[in-house]
């Protein structure tokens, strides 16, 4: 079993969609989650990050996690066509340093 | 305030050659990690290094691999004898002295193409 499992779609959404994006884990003891995007042909940047469970937001994108299922969540309200991207979740492991990450989930936005 | 540079953006190698990527981190930044992006694949973790100190290896290559961080100019990962396999993206992130170093930023990476 993969340490961080994530779907990686693709995704095709109408603009204006809720978008939702899911990983789960299996290491309990993991108590940061970051997520990251990725456009085509660019380094990943990091959107947001929570610590152990509850919600996160920041402007239309709200990050979630439930420890009790090992489960992790983003969703993205009134997506736009410049969120097509591949987005990332990573945590940190091995003394936070070390970051796994999910395989990525590709999202299409279309106007 | 510069992210995290990364050069060359792109390198062909030849099956046999080396192939040297460079990583200057953002300014005030002292830790260097580096990543790999196979095709279709996701980003893996291969060392993590400080000033003339590497911390963690543990995701690096036995062989043909190298990684150094000294206390003057950018992070060197050092792939000798390329072959095909090691095509790929690879990726500098750095974290500040004294911060998070689950907070990680990224550079714009290297596309090595082996020949």
């Amino acid at each position: 079993q993969k340490e961080v499992e994530q779907d990686p779609g693709p995704l095709s959404v109408p603009e204006g969609a809720i978008v939702s994006l899911n990983c789960t884990y299996s290491n309990s003891a993991f108590q940061y989650f970051m997520w990251y995007r990725q456009y085509s042909r660019k380094g990943p940047e990091l959107l947001m990050y929570t610590y152990s469970s509850g919600n996160k937001e920041d402007g239309r994108f709200t990050a979630q996690v439930d420890k009790s299922s090992k489960y992790i969540s983003l969703f993205i309200r009134d997506s736009q066509p410049s969120d097509s991207a591949t987005y990332l979740c990573a945590i940190p492991s091995g003394g936070y340093n070390k970051l796994i990450f999910g395989a990525g989930t590709r999202l299409a936005v279309h106007p | 305030n510069a992210g995290v540079m990364q050069n060359p953006r792109h390198l062909v190698r030849r099956r046999g050659q080396e192939a040297r990527l460079r990583c200057s981190p953002m300014k005030g930044h002292s830790h260097v990690y580096w990543y790999r992006q196979l095709p279709e694949e996701g980003l893996k973790f291969m060392v993590y290094l400080q000033k003339e100190n590497i911390i963690d290896e543990s995701g690096m290559p036995k062989e043909r691999f190298s990684a150094e961080f000294p206390k003057e100019g950018p992070s060197i990962l050092r792939i000798q004898q390329v072959v095909r396999g090691d095509s790929a993206a690879y990726f500098c992130a750095s974290s500040p002295l004294g911060g998070s170093d689950y907070e990680q930023y990224f550079g714009p990476g290297t596309r090595l193409t082996v020949t």
